[in-house]
């Protein structure tokens, strides 16, 4: 399976502080992405890393790849409570069609 | 910036009724896609569709689904026969470059199956 496996499954942290998100995957990827969804609600594309990048910024977001371990994670810097969502990573494989998501991390920003 | 644009954002269905989902992709892009996120799982692929036609499909994707770009605008999934377990939420997506520069993605249906 290519499925991407995310942890932690949720993180709690304080207004100001740093989340980090993992993701795992099993197989060659063109890219992974990352994809936030507040409760409910659709899912918000947030970056893309190709699988010859090995770290890329986005305003307070920070993704890095490492595909000889097949893994990535995000990082949010100076979280706000609006950083509260889920997090998805997701895998686009070599060869395939289709987005393959992890369980994601619910995130929660206390003021 | 441009959007994929899903109605209705919310539909109620009795068991057993036929329903139809509608997605207007953005305008330029060549792949549709339709994915499904059941209330508290992760989101799961059901089918891509390119040239007027699936270009792959899971195994969710069973005979009472269907998939159709009626014109140049729409593209459409529709459920033959609901059951309470086609009860989540549907996105459609679409891509310029079949993912390879990302994907965009709806505001999702929320299908609901009483």
């Amino acid at each position: 399976s290519q499925q991407g496996e995310e942890d932690p499954q949720a993180l709690s942290i304080q207004e100001g502080e740093n989340a980090t998100m993992n993701c795992s995957y099993k197989t060659s990827i063109n890219n992974l992405q990352w994809y936030r969804q507040n409760s409910g609600r659709g899912l918000v594309h947030l970056i893309l890393i190709r699988s010859n990048e090995r770290e890329k910024h986005s305003g307070r977001l920070r993704v890095t790849l490492d595909t000889s371990k097949k893994s990535s994670s995000l990082l949010i810097t100076a979280s706000r409570a609006a950083d509260t969502a889920s997090y998805f990573c997701a895998t686009d494989a070599e060869g395939a069609q289709k987005l393959v998501f992890g369980q994601g991390t619910r995130l929660t920003i206390n003021p | 910036e441009p959007e994929v644009t899903q109605t209705p954002s919310h539909q109620v269905t009795q068991m057993g009724q036929e329903v139809i989902l509608r997605c207007v992709p953005i305008s330029n892009h060549l792949y549709f896609y339709w994915y499904r996120q059941i209330l508290g799982q992760k989101v799961e692929f059901l089918v891509s569709f390119y040239n007027n036609e699936i270009s792959e499909k899971s195994e969710i994707f069973d005979d009472q689904f269907s998939v159709e770009r009626p014109d140049g605008s729409n593209f459409t999934l529709k459920i033959r026969s609901t059951k309470l377990e086609d009860s989540a939420m549907y996105f459609c997506a679409s891509s310029l470059l079949q993912g390879r520069d990302g994907y965009t993605f709806g505001s999702g249906t929320r299908l609901t199956v009483v």
